[in-house]
């Protein structure tokens, strides 16, 4: 399994910020990048994925990746109470034809009301 | 109503037993994956399969057993030779071609 670096958090924001996330990875010829929501005792539901260099914008997520640093983030605009969650940030392993992911441990955020 | 199901939702096991869940989608996916979430911890795979018939090992395959006799199904069994089994157990799917896995409701298994 691949490394995959999170800041467990948590991230506290006050409702209306900008709530900025970051992952790191290790394999250089990881091929897709994916972020996860996940609320408290459920299972992580699909946010938005990338997979060229630049900016991916989904409503109010954007997804940036830099593959030459090896790092994705996931900026959420104009916080929301009910984006408070933990973010799982995986990684679609190089070279595999079986869409093996490697996930971070996650991201907790705090939307502050 | 098209989705990804898991059952059942909790699981209580005394050591010793073998234990399987289940997981069903009627999304027509061909992929379907099985991972273990500690408290803490990132999603570990446990084993995939691309196609009916056909499974592959993941990272944390031992202790575990499965089957896939039809495109729905993909059942994971907890044997009693897995040494800590308490987790919580999440079944995923993509279609073929596709990039993203959808995950099932999960189940949380506790061993007594």
């Amino acid at each position: 399994q691949k490394e995959v670096e999170q800041n467990s958090g948590p991230l506290s924001v006050p409702e209306g910020a900008i709530a900025s996330l970051n992952c790191t990875y290790s394999d250089r010829g990881s091929q897709s990048f994916f972020w996860y929501r996940q609320y408290s005792g459920k299972s992580p539901e699909l946010i938005m994925f990338i997979y060229s260099n630049g900016d991916k914008e989904d409503g109010r997520f954007t997804a940036q990746l830099n593959k030459a640093s090896q790092y994705v983030s996931l900026l959420i605009r104009d916080s929301q109470p009910s984006d408070s969650a933990t973010y799982l940030c995986a990684i679609r392993e190089a070279n595999s034809n079986d869409y093996k992911l490697s996930f971070g441990a996650g991201t907790t955020v705090t939307v502050r009301a | 109503d098209g989705g990804i199901t898991q059952s059942p939702k909790y699981l209580f096991r005394k050591e010793g037993q073998n234990v399987t869940l289940s997981c069903e989608q009627n999304l027509n996916h061909d992929a379907m994956y099985w991972y273990r979430q500690d408290p803490g911890q990132g999603l570990r795979l446990i084993y995939y399969s691309q196609i009916v018939n056909d499974f592959q090992k993941g990272d944390i395959a031992e202790g575990y057993s499965v089957s896939r006799e039809k495109k729905e199904s993909f059942p994971l069994t907890v044997t009693s030779a897995q040494k800590n089994p308490t987790a919580f157990y999440l079944c995923a799917s993509r279609r073929q071609g596709g990039h993203e896995q959808f995950f099932g409701p999960g189940t949380r298994l506790t061993v007594l």
